[in-house]
Order: structure tokens, then sequence, then C-alpha cells
């Protein structure tokens, strides 16, 4: 059965910093691209990033490049979001992802979500 | 940037309607057009991949076509279940994009 988790959301003020973590089972991930997306209240998903199955390839949306960064410890099987620098423009449900060049990089598995809210 | 406009916004439909939905991107996309269904306070599911494909447990009254710049969306009997928004995606070329959705009410 695929699970991934994710975890640390939280109500932060802005100028901050957070870290989310998704925690991947049921499948190989050492194997696996993965990702991270966020759904903003009331608004359709944003694509935020994606990195290779080793980390060697990562990329980023304009709008999170040179704040957020993506990582993954594969002996862990999870997935990490650091996020810094945070505005009320951050507000929003994030997913963490698998993606495959076999289903045209669609997004095959999502975690359940975890909220960030960036507030005063 | 690749701009994905679908169209309806908003589509009213009954128990055993066909429906369409369109997605146009800004550029040529080949096929790396992608389908996902939300329901209310729930995470988006993949109903199809590269434009045609239908994913893995999705009813086959779903059926996706297209390339270039022009995809559909067909569900065929709409079930009471299929009522949501429904969001088209390019992978082509990052950033990926998604439409604006298409939100299907019962009428």
């Amino acid at each position: 059965q695929v699970q991934l988790v994710e975890s640390g959301g939280s109500l932060i003020k802005p100028g901050g910093s957070l870290r989310l973590s998704c925690a991947v089972s049921g499948f190989t991930f050492s194997g696996s691209y993965m990702g991270w997306l966020r759904q903003a209240p009331g608004k359709g998903p944003e694509w935020l990033s994606y990195l290779s199955n080793t980390g060697a390839i990562i990329y980023y949306a304009d709008s999170v490049r040179g704040r957020f960064t993506i990582s993954r410890d594969n002996a862990k099987n999870s997935l990490y979001l650091q996020m810094n620098s945070l505005g009320a423009e951050d507000t929003a449900i994030y997913y963490c992802v698998r993606t495959s060049q076999l289903r045209r990089w669609a997004f095959d598995y999502w975690g359940q979500g975890a909220l960030v809210t960036v507030s005063s | 940037d690749i701009q994905m406009t679908q169209s309806p916004s908003f589509q009213s439909a009954s128990v055993g309607d066909r429906i369409t939905i369109t997605c146009r991107a800004s550029e040529n996309i080949a096929d790396y057009l992608n389908w996902y269904q939300q329901k209310p306070g729930k995470v988006p599911t993949l109903l199809i991949f590269g434009a045609s494909s239908l994913h893995t447990g999705v009813p086959s009254r779903f059926r996706g076509s297209g390339s270039g710049t022009d995809f559909t969306l067909l569900i065929t009997g709409l079930q009471p279940e299929d009522f949501a928004t429904y969001y088209c995606h390019q992978t082509y070329n990052t950033p990926w994009t998604f439409g604006q959705g298409t939100r299907v009410e019962i009428k």
C-alpha cells in the first residue's frame, strides 16, 4: 500500500522558516523522482519543485527559487522541503508527490497534504 | 512559461450526461498533458496521463484526447461521484503548469 505522509506544517510568522517532511512507503523511493506542489485556498495546484531519484537533477518554480530547497534521504525514504523567507503568499496546503517519466511526469501518488499558514 | 487555459470554468450537468472539458496550451506540448480530479476537501487524483492514457483504476467513462495545443477530457455517463473540479496539467517544459480548473456541478 502506497503512503506519502507529510509533516511539519504549521502557523508561521512572515519572514520565518519551516521544513516539511514526507515519509514514503509502498514503492521504491530510491528509484523515484519526487516533487512538491502547493494549493492555496480556493486556487488550483501549483507545481513548486522536483528532484531526480539520486537528487542530482533539481528544478524549481520561479516563485520559490532561492527561498525553498528540495532534498531527499533515500536511506530514510524521505523527501524534504526547506522553506525560508516565508510570506503570506506561501499560505497553502503543501503536497508531496511522485512523478514518473513513464507517465509523462504526471503525479501518480500524492500525500494528504501539510497546511502552512503564514500570518502575524 | 506555458499557459494552460481550460473551458468552461464551470459546468452544470445531470447524472448520465456526457460532458467535454477542453484545455488549450499556449504552445505545442506534444502529449505531455495530464488530467486530475479533485473533490471538495480532498487531494487531487490522476485520471489521465500522456493526453490519452487512463491511470490505473480510473473508470473507462473517462477519456482523454488531443495533442499539440488542444486537448479534451470527455466523461460519458456522468456518475454522482464525478461531480468535482478537473485540472489539466502540462509537463512538456518546466515550470510545469496547471489550468485554472473546471468545476462540474449537479444541475
